[in-house]
């Protein structure tokens, strides 16, 4: 089944204890994305990926990491996470150029900082 | 910069018509999206519509483009409670960096 896996999917932490989500995707796709979701704020984007080693910001790229070792995986790391990077997580991935470029997205990693 | 807007809620009850609108301000999209995203889940697709259309329907669902006033609405006919989601309003453009841009959700509440 084609599909985008995020985990954890439940993560509760402490303010500056490093943590990684996770993200692979089975569809050989390209382009791959972090958006977070917040109340009366809709998606905002994080960081986001064109193809391997190829990464860049999106609108909200403060206190996140990300890395495109390989085509499948595209990790999110908050190298000291802090209160308000409390949120919904998703990620996402496409082909660009392939028709209409739908993004097919993972079901999302909530994380609540401590 | 670029900008899709959205009202919050919209209410209705079972078996009306929902009408959910969305303004951007990006001429140079190329697609824009409806995706719907229900409780606990990931966003999926719902439909999409190509820059140059003006109307696409797909069963209960019609999608019309005012490229003018950069205005998207998403008409659901004979409303179900099943379709009590949010519903996300996005643009994609190719000018400078392949980018997408997302509303701040609509969520529908249906009334049985």
């Amino acid at each position: 089944e084609a599909q985008v896996t995020q985990n954890p999917r439940y993560l509760i932490t402490v303010t500056g204890k490093k943590l990684t989500v996770t993200c692979s995707q089975n569809m050989n796709h390209e382009y791959m994305s972090w958006y977070r979701q917040d109340p009366g704020l809709g998606l905002r984007q994080i960081y986001y990926s064109m193809n391997v080693e190829v990464t860049d910001k999106g609108d909200v790229p403060e206190g996140y990491k990300v890395s495109r070792k390989e085509k499948r995986n595209f990790p999110l790391i908050l190298e000291s996470p802090s209160p308000n990077q409390t949120s919904l997580y998703f990620c996402a991935s496409t082909s660009p150029g392939s028709g209409a470029n739908v993004l097919t997205f993972g079901a999302g990693s909530r994380l609540t900082v401590l | 910069g670029e900008d899709v807007e959205q009202s919050l809620f919209l209410s209705v009850r079972e078996g009306d018509s929902s009408v959910i609108n969305c303004t951007y301000t990006d001429s140079s999209s190329t697609y824009l999206y409806w995706y719907k995203q229900e409780p606990g889940a990931g966003l999926q697709l719902l439909t999409y519509i190509f820059s140059n259309m003006d109307m696409k329907q797909d069963q209960r669902l019609t999608v019309l483009l005012n490229k003018k006033d950069k205005h998207l609405s998403l008409r659901i006919a004979d409303t179900q409670t099943g379709d009590s989601a949010i519903y996300f309003c996005a643009e994609t453009t190719t000018s400078g960096t392949y980018k997408y841009i997302f509303g701040t959700g609509t969520r529908l509440k249906v009334l049985a």
